[in-house]
């Protein structure tokens, strides 16, 4: 079975400019988060959604906003690039059991210049 | 607020050798969660183990256990006969539920392991 997977890996945008990721989850998760991880740090929750509801909001600013389809993917879009935008951006999906963990997908690294 | 402290920036550890990796929490609810999870150089996090709070007794997974010490608020990562590919970033982690059913993960700032042979 195919994992998580999220795309672009690597993406180079400008200061200003818009940026959006994808995400395709498990066969079967109803559940996507995102996070962010800026490099040294643990990943920062950003969105979580189920099914195509948002249930969860972490501390980013409006700049950062995502949607997820009726088949379960999702993107994640942020405006206004700044410098300290750059980070990995984790996906992860669920079925929802807590125990069970979250699955990530490999992440796409963007950097702002 | 909840919160995940790792205190260890970096470990090495002998091929075969158990490591210990420390984590503390800090939280006033009841009922919460923890996990370990494990990101190599590919970047994805991989999960490890899960212990309850209201679990009885340390979770295991394998050559992974959890040493659960609710009192101390602290849940250790045990490795027994490490191996070169344990070699990675390997993080903690709090669920947070939410009022919107929903929850998110509360991360540390992670332990960097090395396996040497």
């Amino acid at each position: 079975d195919a994992g998580v997977t999220q795309s672009p890996t690597h993406l180079i945008k400008t200061r200003g400019q818009q940026v959006t990721l994808r995400c395709s989850p498990i066969s079967g998760h109803k559940s996507v988060s995102w996070y962010q991880q800026v490099l040294g740090q643990g990943p920062q929750f950003i969105f979580q959604y189920y099914e195509k509801e948002e249930r969860g909001r972490g501390n980013f600013p409006d700049r950062f906003s995502a949607r997820q389809f009726p088949n379960y993917s999702s993107e994640l879009n942020v405006n206004a690039l700044l410098l300290g935008d750059s980070a990995l951006y984790l996906c992860a999906s669920s079925l929802g059991a807590v125990r069970q963990g979250d699955t990530f997908g490999s992440g796409t690294r963007l950097t702002v210049v | 607020a909840q919160k995940i402290t790792q205190t260890q920036p970096g470990m090495f550890v002998q091929e075969k050798e158990a490591v210990t990796l420390d984590c503390t929490y800090d939280t006033s609810d009841q009922s919460y969660g923890l996990f370990w999870y494990k990101q190599p150089s590919s970047g994805e996090m991989i999960f490890l183990i899960y212990q309850g709070s209201y679990d009885e007794q340390n979770a295991t997974e394998g050559r992974y256990s959890l040493n659960f010490q609710k009192a101390r608020k602290s849940a250790n990562l045990v490795i027994s006969a490490s191996q070169l590919g344990d070699s990675a970033m390997y993080f903690c982690a709090m669920i947070l539920p939410n009022s919107n059913s929903g929850y998110a993960l509360n991360f540390g700032k992670g332990t960097s392991l090395l396996v040497t042979p």
